[in-house]
């Protein structure tokens, strides 16, 4: 079984769409996050949701909300898309809420904005 | 603020060589540290972990100490192969954090 399983796995889309993109975790954490890998392969933390409350975010666009309908999924919804949107979007997810514990990464979704 | 700092790649070995890869980082507080690794097309995964000073992570032949007084974390193995080849990434997170920082990541291929 996946731990952490997102889809699509690929997007494409135009620029000023409004596209979603899923995550769900079977491993009963308490914790999930969403992290943005650019073309660099740097990778940053977007949001964190923990028991689906809002705990992280960072200085990311209003045209990215996240919704967590309950524990185990995380969603993000793009609005308006932009060029600059481009990259491979990681869902994680951990428990408990800090500390050491591992987090656990999806395979990852890679946006491409035409 | 926090931060990870990683040697630049790409690194090219041949197999069984010697892999070293330096991670320092800053960090208020105790960090936990960790290296992830990303094989080509895929996520990202845990390697090994350390939690405290002078802990040692190990996972699939691949080390790692975390030292305090050099804040340093830096990732060996002794005998790369082929399939080691892919990113690692050297992250932290502090006892109040929510999130990792993680390092620009070293792409290490190793050829046969």
């Amino acid at each position: 079984d996946t731990a952490v399983s997102q889809t699509p796995k690929y997007l494409v889309t135009q620029m000023g769409n409004d596209k979603s993109i899923k995550c769900e975790q079977n491993l009963g954490h308490d914790t999930m996050y969403w992290y943005k890998q650019d073309s660099k392969k740097f990778l940053k933390i977007m949001f964190s949701y923990n028991n689906k409350e809002l705990i992280i975010n960072e200085t990311v666009p209003n045209r990215f909300s996240p919704k967590s309908p309950d524990k185990a999924h995380l969603n993000l919804h793009i609005n308006s898309l932009e060029l600059g949107d481009s990259a491979v979007y990681f869902c994680a997810s951990s428990h408990p809420t800090s500390g050491a514990d591992t987090q656990y990464f999806g395979p990852g979704t890679r946006l491409t904005v035409l | 603020g926090n931060s990870v700092t990683q040697m630049e790649g790409p690194v090219t070995l041949s197999e069984e060589a010697f892999l070293t890869i330096n991670c320092t980082y800053t960090a208020t507080g105790y960090p936990s540290l960790f290296w992830y690794v990303q094989y080509p097309g895929e996520g990202l995964q845990l390697l090994l972990k350390a939690t405290k000073a002078d802990d040692k992570g190990s996972n699939k032949g691949f080390e790692a100490t975390y030292r305090k007084e050099t804040t340093s974390f830096h990732l060996e193995k002794g005998s790369v192969q082929v399939s080691d080849s892919a990113v690692y990434f050297c992250a932290l997170i502090t006892n109040s954090g929510y999130a990792l920082n993680f390092g620009k990541g070293t792409s290490l291929l190793v050829t046969p």
